[in-house]
């Protein structure tokens, strides 16, 4: 079964706007990660953030994780068609790291 | 990504056919995935290798079974294709102590 669950599972922004969506997962982890996927392609690794850290970045992309809720959020800044994409939050299968569970995504488009 | 291919990239076949999906990588990684996705669904996880002589079933393994011919090849096969494992395929790999893995470009399979 899945581990974790994106929400929403679609959004539609403006070019420039800030979009942020989020994952719960259920059992405890030692990382999570988010992917990418644009129109029927492979996933692409955006960034992964460990348990014992709260808040990360790259570029555009900011990730929180609040362990005790079992929650993360991706958040994009000042959004560009380019992103328009399926993201997808990762976290162990069966408690472990080298094997992932996906949620559905959330499918992000932005509206030029 | 070209670092990890996948042959064929569309097929169509017809059920009660044998199927063999094949993946490639030049990434030097010793861990190779198979997964399939299903519309409006994450993905999941049906073998795993984490190198030539260790081949281990993921989620969802019935009705399929894979080979490692070698470190940088992992193939997917249907013995007896049927129309619900109409899915797209993604191959993907790692390497030992990175729970991060890097995607192939999709093998879409129809079974009529």
């Amino acid at each position: 079964s899945q581990q974790g669950e994106e929400d929403p599972q679609a959004l539609s922004i403006q070019e420039g706007e800030n979009a942020t969506m989020n994952c719960s997962y259920k059992t405890s982890i030692n990382n999570l990660q988010w992917y990418r996927q644009n129109s029927g392609r492979g996933l692409v690794h955006l960034i992964l953030i460990r348990s014992n850290e709260r808040e990360k970045h790259s570029g555009r992309l900011r990730v929180t994780l609040d362990t005790s809720k079992k929650s993360s959020s991706l958040l994009i800044t000042a959004s560009r068609a380019a992103d328009t994409a399926s993201y997808f939050c990762a976290t162990a299968l069966d408690g472990d790291d080298y094997k992932l569970s996906f949620g559905a995504g959330t499918t992000v488009t932005v509206r030029a | 990504d070209a670092d990890v291919t996948q042959t064929p990239r569309n097929r169509i076949t017809k059920t009660g056919k044998r199927i063999m999906l094949e993946c490639s990588q030049t990434k030097g990684h010793d861990r190779m995935y198979w997964y399939r996705q299903d519309p409006g669904l994450g993905l999941r996880l049906i073998y795993y290798s984490f190198d030539v002589k260790d081949i281990n079933k993921g989620e969802i393994s019935d009705g399929y079974s894979v080979s490692r011919q070698a470190q940088a090849k992992f193939s997917l096969s249907l013995e007896s294709a049927i129309p619900n494992q109409t899915a797209l395929y993604f191959c993907a790999t790692s390497i030992s102590g990175s729970p991060t893995q890097y995607f192939g470009p999709g093998t879409r399979l129809t079974v009529l």
